[in-house]
């Protein structure tokens, strides 16, 4: 079955800077890759996704990239702010079964 | 739209008791999902239905977990006899339908047993 790989489990960065988290799939047949944050106390909420007929998206400050050759993907947020201070989880799917990583704690510095 | 409801948010227990966690999908969402959180597996998918069927149980660790769905709006996951190991935040999620894509996640239900 599918496995997901996320780095690094646990990201510091200074508001204002950016911050990238990577994924690895195993299943090449995956073709559906969302990002999902998580608040604490909440549970995940989709924030970005990308369709394997696709290398890059953007939305605002949120961007992902997707190396279908390699199976890597990855999260790319830009000017951080305190809000984005939470648990990110990536994922894959070729259907109805998603599977996720397990998840980075990004942490932004004042 | 409410979102995705689960009952109940916190349960405490003793090793040996049943435990039943309870999920109401979306109205209209025809995919329900089970996952299991915690700190060292993360996100683990447990069980899910299309349509009130089970498709894949993969995920279930071991007979003592079983989940129905027995109508559209209404799912259940039990554990039986509960175990301290089984000590997580379980989230209920569902999805409009087959390959559509973003998953609606309760906000969980956080069990104890001690």
């Amino acid at each position: 079955g599918e496995n997901v790989e996320q780095h690094p489990s646990t990201l510091s960065v200074q508001e204002g800077d950016s911050a990238v988290i990577k994924c690895t799939y195993s299943d090449s047949a995956s073709n559906y890759f969302p990002w999902y944050k998580q608040e604490l106390g909440k549970g995940p909420q989709l924030i970005i996704d990308i369709r394997s007929n696709v290398g890059e998206k953007k939305d605002q400050r949120i961007a992902v990239t997707l190396n279908k050759t390699a199976k890597h993907f990855s999260l790319h947020i830009t000017e951080t702010q305190p809000e984005d201070s939470a648990v990110y989880f990536c994922a894959a799917s070729k259907g109805d079964k998603i599977i996720f990583g397990k998840g980075t704690r990004l942490h932004i510095l004042p | 739209d409410a979102g995705v409801i689960q009952s109940p948010r916190h349960e405490v227990t003793e090793m040996g008791q049943e435990v039943t966690l309870r999920c109401k999908p979306i109205s209209g969402h025809n995919s329900l999902f089970w996952y299991r959180q915690t700190m060292m597996r993360g996100l683990e998918l447990l069980i899910y239905f299309n349509n009130n069927v089970p498709i894949d149980d993969s995920g279930m660790p071991e007979d003592r977990f079983s989940a129905k769905m027995p109508n559209a709006s209404f799912s259940t996951l039990k554990i039986q006899p509960s175990e301290p190991r089984d000590s997580a935040v379980y989230f209920c999620a569902s999805t409009l339908g087959q390959n559509t894509g973003e998953l609606f996640f309760g906000e969980g239900s956080r069990l104890t047993v001690l």
